[in-house]
């Protein structure tokens, strides 16, 4: 079966500092990762996904297929980044079982301190 | 041009109702996603359609639920006899086509309605 695993529900940072926001995965098979972001009041967005190996806003995130983790990260942290972040994945085999539908994690919210 | 839609944001319903939630994909997208988030929790996936059939209903909890997208355009997602546990925001998303080179194409998401089962 497939999962997402964010351990921190909450993340607070002051603005400048660096932020990392962990996302580790279980999935037999080639998977597709994403990072959503869902800023307040406004719905779910695509921040970035690791196919397309862009900077986002700043953020980057590596695929690390040996510790099945994709974790996202920021030099220097801004307040207008404070939001909710999920990490997710599909498969990445076109045909197979879980392509094209989103396995999310729960979630962590980040708050970057003035 | 406009994102998904989807009506209504709110809906207030009491145990044992039934309900109907709606989902304006953007305009050209085939492929059209449900997904139920829980207080909580990440947004968990319902059901998928590609075009006007259902390409993976796997996400459905039980035959209370069903989905249609008759025309390949708008669904909507139809909940009978619902139950206090149901009550979530319900999300859609759209893209363009299932895959595009290289990968899955993005998914864009609506708003969501709030369902609340008293």
């Amino acid at each position: 079966a497939q999962r997402v695993t964010q351990p921190e529900k909450l993340l607070s940072v002051f603005k400048g500092a660096p932020v990392e926001l962990k996302c580790n995965y279980s999935y037999s098979g080639s998977p597709e990762l994403f990072w959503y972001v869902q800023y307040s009041r406004q719905r779910l967005q695509l921040l970035l996904r690791h196919i397309s190996r862009e900077s986002i806003k700043g953020f980057t995130a590596d695929l690390n297929k040996g510790e099945t983790s994709f974790h996202l990260k920021k030099p220097f942290a801004q307040e207008e980044d404070s939001a909710m972040y999920y990490c997710a994945l599909t498969g990445g085999n076109a045909g197979g079982t879980s392509y094209g539908k989103l396995t999310f994690g729960q979630g962590t919210i980040l708050t970057v301190h003035p | 041009g406009a994102g998904v839609s989807q009506t209504p944001s709110n809906k207030v319903t009491e145990k044992g109702k039934y309900v109907e939630l709606r989902c304006d994909p953007i305009s050209g997208h085939t492929a059209l996603y449900w997904y139920r988030q829980s207080l909580g929790q990440g947004p968990e996936f319902l059901i998928y359609f590609q075009g006007t059939g259902a390409a993976d209903d796997s996400g459905l909890p039980n035959d209370r639920f069903f989905a249609v997208r008759p025309e390949g355009s708008v669904s909507t997602l139809k909940i009978q006899r619902t139950e206090r546990g149901d009550s979530a925001v319900y999300l859609c998303a759209s893209s363009l086509n299932p895959t595009v080179a290289g990968g899955p194409d993005t998914q864009y998401f609506g708003p969501g309605t709030r369902l609340t089962v008293l």
